[in-house]
């Protein structure tokens, strides 16, 4: 099974300011034959479900803020957001769809600090 | 709009059971794999199950399988969760969620319906 480590687990950022999370997979989620990377990053509101952010690694969902920006391959990647908001204080966790099972990281709590 | 509406969930004893639905709407239902995530009190998402369009294909975390069966009735617009010898560590929030055909991710989540294993 794919074992997805989330850092930090926590976070504090000012508003206006950068907020990178890392997720690191335990064997790549890399797939040669149509070069795509399958991890996803969630946004999890307080009451609310969890919302999809990006997919492939990098391509925004529609509907998503280009603050949110996705990067990375094979077993390291990173979720950025910048021009930090204050609706962007939520947990966010990233996902290996590579294989079942379908592993979610612990998560990352982001504040405003 | 896409829609899951989740219910069956509440108060079981450990060692029982309980089955959850999942009521999909706006969009074709027959078409798209389904998977059950959930998150227990104060911890993280952790996904439990998922089933292809028709049926033809299921996966089950490890910490479920031999006790949750998930199923559909594409006829019905419904998703099913069958919980069997629950424990207290399956108190949860349980989310259905559809499967994206494009991306491969998830792309809709349910409000989620609360599961919780007391004595």
């Amino acid at each position: 099974d794919i074992v997805m480590t989330q850092s930090p687990d926590s976070l504090a950022v000012s508003l206006g300011g950068r907020a990178t999370i890392n997720c690191k997979s335990s064997q790549s989620v890399f797939y040669s034959s149509n070069n795509k990377n399958y991890l996803a990053w969630y946004q999890h509101k307080s009451g609310q479900p969890p919302k999809l952010l990006i997919y492939w690694a990098s391509i925004r969902q529609s509907g998503v803020p280009d603050r949110f920006s996705g990067s990375g391959s094979g077993t390291d990647f990173s979720l950025t957001i910048n021009n930090l908001q204050a609706e962007d204080v939520a947990v966010y966790y990233c996902q290996q769809y590579y294989s079942t099972p379908y592993s979610f990281g612990q998560g990352t709590k982001l504040e405003i600090k | 709009q896409v829609q899951l509406v989740e219910s069956g969930g509440g108060v079981v004893q450990p060692g029982g059971s309980l089955r959850l639905s999942c009521a999909a709407s706006g969009f074709t239902f027959s078409t798209y794999g389904i998977h059950w995530v959930r998150q227990a009190p104060g911890k993280g998402l952790e996904w439990v199950a998922f089933i292809r369009y028709d049926g033809g294909d299921i996966h089950y975390a490890d910490s479920v399988k031999g006790r949750f069966t998930i199923s559909r009735d594409n006829s019905k617009n419904t998703l099913y969760l069958q919980m069997n010898s629950l424990r207290a560590e399956d108190t949860a929030a349980y989310y259905c969620a559809k499967h994206s055909a494009t991306s491969g991710s998830i792309d809709y989540w349910g409000q989620g319906t609360l599961v919780t294993v007391s004595s």
